[in-house]
């Protein structure tokens, strides 16, 4: 089986601020972990995927993510916060070959505060 | 490049009614086609998946069907709807297990 927890339902930062969005996954085999954003009433936009290369990511818009195997941690993080950085965020886990399943968390509500 | 399409955006149907949500994906063949439900506070819970035409893995058992007729189409249906069927519905795809989900942009159904 596999699972995502995210620590933080709501995580408030000030503009300019860093931005740690955490995640930890559960999987029984090495997995893919994915990282979204989901703006008010529209779909979720891949900020960055994890598919066992590097283990730092970069994404869009100034994301990163570093896969820490020892932790099962898959955090995020933006050195520097906008306001257009508010939004909810999203961790995903697959285990991709035959597994089809893709687990999300159940989402962090970033504010980012003037 | 591929683009989704998820139709209606918003919908607002009786306790009863039947429901049908349609997908359609573009630019790619054979996706791996997904129905998601989004409920304020709860997270994605994934409904339906399909990895070829007619197809279909249920996650959760519930007033809820799904079909693929086509391989790019995906449909999400209902004899009759519940008040808890109410929420953000999401399709999305992806080329293959390995890979992100590529999502549309939902459709809000709410259930009076």
């Amino acid at each position: 089986a596999q699972s995502v927890t995210q620590l933080g339902s709501h995580v408030s930062v000030s503009e300019g601020a860093l931005v740690l969005l955490r995640c930890n996954y559960s999987s029984s085999v090495p997995p893919y972990l994915f990282w979204y954003v989901q703006y008010p009433n529209q779909g979720l936009q891949l900020l960055l995927k994890y598919t066992s290369a590097a283990t730092l990511v970069k994404g869009i818009n100034g994301f990163e993510a570093e896969f820490k195997k020892s932790e099962t941690s898959f955090h995020l993080t933006k050195p520097s916060a906008h306001m257009s950085d508010a939004a909810e965020y999203f961790c995903a886990v697959s285990r991709g070959g035959s597994n089809y399943k893709l687990t999300f968390g159940k989402g962090t509500l970033l504010t980012v505060n003037p | 490049s591929q683009t989704i399409h998820q139709w209606p955006a918003t919908l607002v149907q009786p306790v009863g009614s039947p429901l049908s949500l349609e997908c359609t994906v573009e630019g790619t063949s054979n996706p791996n086609l997904y129905w998601y439900r989004q409920a304020a506070g709860r997270g994605l819970q994934l409904l339906f998946y399909s990895v070829g035409i007619g197809q279909i893995s249920s996650e959760v058992p519930q007033n809820l069907s799904a079909s693929r007729p086509q391989d790019r189409q995906f449909i999400l249906s209902s004899k009759k709807l519940l008040l808890s069927d109410s929420g953000f519905y999401l399709c999305a795809w992806r080329t293959d297990s390995n890979s992100p989900l590529h999502f549309g942009n939902g459709t809000r159904l709410t259930v009076t």
